[in-house]
């Protein structure tokens, strides 16, 4: 069994629509959450980092953990084409190295 | 500026040559981080570095080895041990090795041919 669990799609939704990303982890240690965006063939862009369990709202954005259930989810509301890209999950115990989901591609269709 | 650079963007090597991707930073990160991206997998961690003259292995070092004698700089190579290296290569840094707060160069895509 893998640490970190992430379909990895592909998810394809119209414009405009809610989207939901999520990952589930196995390690109770995790501390640091994180999610990544990555267009083609380019570096992942650090979207949202947060500490614990709760909920973080940046823009369009909304990461929550919860960490009870050992489960993490990417909110994206009024998508938009540009949103179009391959989402990554990422997480830590803390002074320890990082270990990724898989990735799940998503398309805004307009 | 601030931020990472990896070069080259593409790479292509013969079977049995060595070759050596180049990563700089000029965040004043004390950490950095090579990853390794093969289509539809997550990140793999090949080596990182937590401070200058220090490093050490990550879960897929076999067939990689890294440097670091400057803060700046943390330059990977892929030696001819490496059974497959064709994949996407990616470098990032962190403030320090206690924040997992990472920043990613844009990648380097070797190709053995």
């Amino acid at each position: 069994q893998k640490e970190v669990e992430q379909d990895p799609g592909p998810l394809s939704v119209p414009e405009g629509a809610i989207v939901s990303l999520n990952c589930t982890y196995s390690n109770s240690a995790f501390q640091y959450f994180m999610w990544y965006r990555q267009y083609s063939r380019k570096g992942p862009e650090l979207l949202m980092y947060t500490y614990s369990s709760g909920n973080k709202e940046d823009g369009r954005f909304t990461a929550q953990v919860d960490k009870s259930s050992k489960y993490i989810s990417l909110f994206i509301r009024d998508s938009q084409p540009s949103d179009s890209a391959t989402y990554l999950c990422a997480m830590s115990e803390g002074a320890q190295k990082l270990v990724f989901g898989q990735g799940t591609r998503l398309t805004i269709n307009p | 500026d601030g931020g990472i650079t990896q070069s080259p963007k593409y790479l292509f090597r013969k079977e049995g040559q060595n070759v050596t991707l180049s990563c700089e930073q000029n965040l004043n990160h004390d950490a950095m981080y090579w990853y390794r991206q093969d289509p539809g997998q997550g990140l793999r961690l090949i080596y990182y570095s937590q401070i200058v003259n220090d490093f050490q292995k990550g879960d897929i070092a076999e067939g990689y080895s890294v440097s670091r004698e400057k803060k700046e700089s943390f330059p990977l190579t892929v030696t001819s041990a490496q059974k497959n290296p064709t994949a996407f290569y990616l470098c990032a840094s962190s403030i320090s090795a206690d924040n997992t707060e990472a920043f990613f160069g844009q990648g380097t895509r070797l190709t053995v041919v």
